[in-house]
């Protein structure tokens, strides 16, 4: 199993901040990394795919960066709605996707 | 736009099938390029991949559960299922189903969800 690890687990922000989130696998993934914004009580929503393609709607401030195994997921100036938990996603074993364990983003 | 529906029986008895059915709308679900998959999170906890349906045939399963897990397709009504056998309390989650793009492996569409209890 390619294992995905984020960090940090949660973190604490403020609206204007700029954040960011890492994720690593335990082996080269090469670029299939996604990344999901889950709100409490509601289904995950794609973010990034490929590790840097900015999904359809998605606002410009998100962004993905990385390769291998180590991947960052930035957003540049926190808003409101931005405060969830974030899961990353690795999509090069096709019978054993994983995610990371999420990471929740709390208002400080 | 596209959209996913999950429906099923929300309490499910130790021992017996789980059996969900998801409904999709705005796209066809014998498309290239897109499979059909099933994702589950229990609760307070992360994302877990059950499996992946091609509508022609192609299926991969998570090796933790491919004992128990049939995913199969529908085209004329534009559904796919799940089936997981032999339930425990562990099966307790919220299940998603999702429409999952090939070429960049990813979830791109996902239905609300929908919580199974696994209880007596």
């Amino acid at each position: 199993d390619i294992q995905m690890t984020q960090s940090p687990s949660s973190l604490s922000a403020s609206v204007g901040d700029r954040v960011s989130i890492t994720c690593r696998a335990s082996q080269s993934i090469r670029n299939y990394l996604n990344w999901y914004q889950q709100k409490s009580g509601k289904a995950p929503k794609l973010l990034i795919y490929g590790t840097s393609s900015l999904q359809s709607g998605v606002p410009s401030r998100f962004s993905g960066s990385g390769s291998g195994t180590d991947f960052t997921l930035t957003i540049s100036s926190l808003q409101p709605e931005d405060f969830a938990t974030y899961y990353c996603q690795q999509g090069y074993i096709t019978d054993l996707y994983t995610f990371g364990q999420g990471t929740t983003l709390e208002i400080k | 736009q596209v959209q996913l529906q999950e429906s099923g029986p929300g309490l499910v008895r130790p021992s017996e099938t789980l059996s969900l059915t998801c409904t999709v709308s705005g796209a066809s679900i014998s498309i290239n390029n897109y499979y059909w998959g099933w994702i589950r999170q229990p609760p307070g906890q992360g994302l877990e991949w059950i499996g992946s349906r091609y509508y022609s045939g192609s299926t991969y399963y998570n090796p933790s559960l491919k004992s128990r897990v049939t995913i199969s397709v529908d085209p004329s009504k534009n559904q796919f299922s799940l089936k997981l056998r032999s339930v425990t309390a562990a099966d307790t989650a919220v299940y998603y189903c999702a429409r999952h793009v090939w070429d960049e492996q990813m979830f791109d569409h996902w239905g609300r969800g929908t919580l199974v209890i696994v209880s007596s």
